[in-house]
């Protein structure tokens, strides 16, 4: 069965240090790879996502993850953390394998970001 | 380009009691979610429906919950009888077509079992 991790359950910065937040995955088939980002009171909003291709994808709000097959891992870095990025961050899995597993959304447990100034 | 609309936004029930979402999907989006969030976990996938017909619905506990979606447009997920630990945060996804893989989420709706 397909399953996410995100080994740091909390992390804090400083604004305008760097930020990385880890993501291993377990897969069978070919993974499909997202993060979103969820504000307090809000909906989940995607900031990047992987299919194929460069393994080094770029997002939104300055946001890029690098997808490493030989590691399961898909970590999201920053490199200067602004205030309003805190927030909880979850990655997510998914394949193009088929059976009831396609397009079916795989989530972690997620990571805290506190942003000190 | 409009969102996913989701109502209520909050929800206070006791428990045994009866409480139904429900989701507006974008427009054309013919790929709808249903989620679950537990405090401190990551979302579930509870059912996915492509137009009106379900597509997995393995997660959903059919015992209480169940779900609709008449002319493959909004949808409603209804708990009876509810149970203290259905307390959760219940997010509505939609996409454009599965293959696409982005899922597109609502503001969700945050239940509280009493």
């Amino acid at each position: 069965a397909q399953s996410v991790t995100q080994p740091d359950i909390h992390i804090t910065v400083s604004e305008g240090a760097s930020l990385e937040l880890r993501c291993n995955y377990s897969y069978g088939a070919t993974p499909y790879l997202f993060w979103y980002v969820q504000s307090p009171g809000q909906g989940l909003q995607l900031l990047l996502k992987y299919f194929s291709g460069d393994t080094l994808v770029q997002g939104i709000k300055g946001f890029e993850a690098e997808f490493k097959r030989s590691q399961s891992s898909f970590n999201l870095r920053k490199p200067s953390v602004h205030w309003s990025d805190a927030a909880e961050y979850f990655c997510a899995v998914t394949t193009n394998a088929g059976g009831t597993s396609y397009g079916k959304l795989t989530f972690g447990q997620g990571t805290i970001l506190t942003v000190h100034p | 380009e409009a969102g996913v609309a989701q109502s209520p936004r909050y929800k206070i029930i006791e428990k045994r009691q009866s409480v139904a979402f429900w989701c507006n999907p974008i427009s054309g989006h013919a790929t709808l979610y249903w989620y679950q969030q537990i405090l401190g976990q990551g979302p579930k996938l509870l059912i996915q429906f492509q137009n009106n017909g379900v597509v997995d619905d393995s997660q959903l506990p059919k015992d209480r919950f169940s779900a609709e979606r008449l002319k493959g447009v909004d949808s409603t997920l209804k708990i009876q009888p509810a149970k203290l630990e259905d307390s959760a945060v219940y997010l509505c996804a939609s996409s454009p077509r599965t293959l696409t893989y982005e899922q597109y989420f609502g503001p969700g709706t945050r239940l509280t079992v009493t």
